[in-house]
């Protein structure tokens, strides 16, 4: 089954300084969405990329998506404390029969960033 | 705006027991979906479901789990005789259409523990 995979594990940086997050994933899909978690609560939507866009922004978060590779990435700028989270990719598979609503998370990047 | 709203937020109960978790979904949005999340771990899929209906279950396991999603009221995800691998988080998300381009808004889980 498809499954999206973050990379770094773990991440640790000087508040100030970007944070960039990597996820590869293994079929085809219709979009690829990121996701953030503060500890022991529930996910904040970030972005929505769709498979025929290269890259889009929101504020601080800048996202990219080469459907070659199968991959993307999340840069956030200028990091803060309060950006201190995990963050999860999260793919659907049209090809699957599963359903395009089924979303698949990889396991995340714990973010840590230091003030 | 109300979000997706979970109760309880935690929850413990003995091997078992029954464990019910009640997800309302953002007024309007029709499509639930529940999601588990062991610790360490990205979500899985456990099923979607439609006002009335069951769409797509196969995340879920086929023994002590049940979920709807009545004309009235919340959707209830309902584990019968819990075990220890029981234990986790349990997220419900909604959205306005089960189609590809619509994100899904989570809840804040219900952390389900078996002692």
């Amino acid at each position: 089954s498809q499954q999206g995979e973050e990379d770094p594990q773990a991440l640790s940086i000087q508040e100030g300084e970007n944070a960039t997050m990597n996820c590869s994933y293994k079929t085809s899909i219709n979009n690829l969405q990121w996701y953030r978690q503060n500890s022991g609560r529930g996910l904040v939507h970030l972005i929505l990329i769709r498979s025929n866009e290269r890259e889009k922004h929101s504020g601080r978060l800048r996202v990219t998506l080469d459907t070659s590779k199968k991959s993307s990435s999340l840069l956030i700028t200028a990091s803060r404390a309060a950006d201190t989270a995990s963050y999860f990719c999260a793919t659907d598979d049209p090809y699957s029969g599963a359903g395009s609503y089924q979303l698949t998370f990889g396991k995340g990047t714990k973010l840590s960033v230091i003030p | 705006n109300a979000g997706v709203m979970q109760n309880p937020r935690h929850l413990v109960r003995r091997r078992g027991q029954e464990a019910r978790l009640r997800c309302s979904p953002v007024k309007g949005h029709s499509h639930v979906y529940w999601y588990r999340q062991l610790p360490e771990e990205g979500l899985k899929f456990m099923v979607y479901l439609q006002k009335e209906n069951i769409i797509d279950e196969s995340g879920m396991p086929k023994e002590r789990f049940s979920a709807e999603f009545p004309k009235e009221g919340p959707s209830i995800l309902r584990i019968q005789q819990v075990v220890r691998g029981d234990s986790a988080a349990y997220f419900c998300a909604s959205s306005p259409s089960g189609q590809y381009d619509y994100e899904q808004y989570f809840g804040p889980g219900t952390r389900l523990t078996v002692t």
